[in-house]
């Protein structure tokens, strides 16, 4: 079946650069997307990718997609206080209806 | 623009209790509805999802249903609660294949 996988933890200086990433087993993957969920909160939309581009680029986001590795990144630039959250990767594909499979979630903490 | 509302935010019920929480949307028409629930661990477990009125699909079998009366609504049921039905439950719409997942705000549901 379907796997994303992220490491569970990240830890950054405010003002750096955060690198999140994320690899997924399925290569009929078609949309691969981050959420961030802050506390108590549902999950918000990010940014997404359709499995056709290399790169995406939304102000401090950057998606990284390499297709061959199965390999998603999300760069957040000059990362700030209020980046701190959780981070999903989820990837979709067809099959009768939109199936998404999300990964277990990056927590990152920014340091001040 | 389209909007998703849960309700409540937050619910204490006594074990062998039921159980019933509402996801509504607007702003759009024959979304594909899905209920998550997420453990304490973090990862998203898929529900129920619904791809029009009256069509439900159970990802695992549970002790909850769904069900979808109208186009726009989409609820979450027990007959009688189990201590291991506790967690965060989030109810999401999408416009259909290549379409994002939005959330709602979740639910957090505590079974005494």
């Amino acid at each position: 079946g379907e796997d994303v996988e992220q490491s569970l933890f990240l830890s950054v200086r405010e003002g750096d650069s955060s690198v999140i990433n994320c690899t997924y087993t399925d290569s009929s993957s078609t949309y691969l997307y981050w959420y961030k969920q802050e506390p108590g909160a549902g999950l918000q939309l990010l940014t997404y990718i359709f499995s056709n581009m290399d790169m995406k680029q939304d102000q401090r986001l950057t998606v990284l997609l390499n297709k061959k590795d199965k390999h998603l990144s999300l760069r957040i630039a000059d990362t700030q206080t209020g980046d701190s959250a959780i981070y999903f990767c989820a990837e979709s594909h067809s099959g009768g209806y939109q199936k998404v499979t999300f990964g277990t979630g990056t927590k990152l903490q920014v340091i001040p | 623009s389209q909007t998703i509302h849960q309700w409540p935010a937050t619910l204490v019920q006594p074990v062998g209790s039921p159980l019933s929480l509402e996801c509504t949307v607007e702003g759009t028409s024959n979304p594909n509805l899905y209920w998550y629930r997420q453990a304490a661990g973090r990862g998203l477990q898929l529900l129920f999802y619904s791809v029009g009125i009256g069509q439900i699909s159970s990802e695992v079998p549970q002790n909850l249903s769904a069900s979808r009366p109208q186009d726009r609504q989409f609820i979450l049921s027990s007959k009688k609660l189990l201590l291991s039905d506790s967690g965060f439950y989030l109810c999401a719409w999408s416009g259909g294949f290549g379409s994002p997942l939005h959330f709602g705000n979740g639910t957090r549901l505590t079974v005494t």
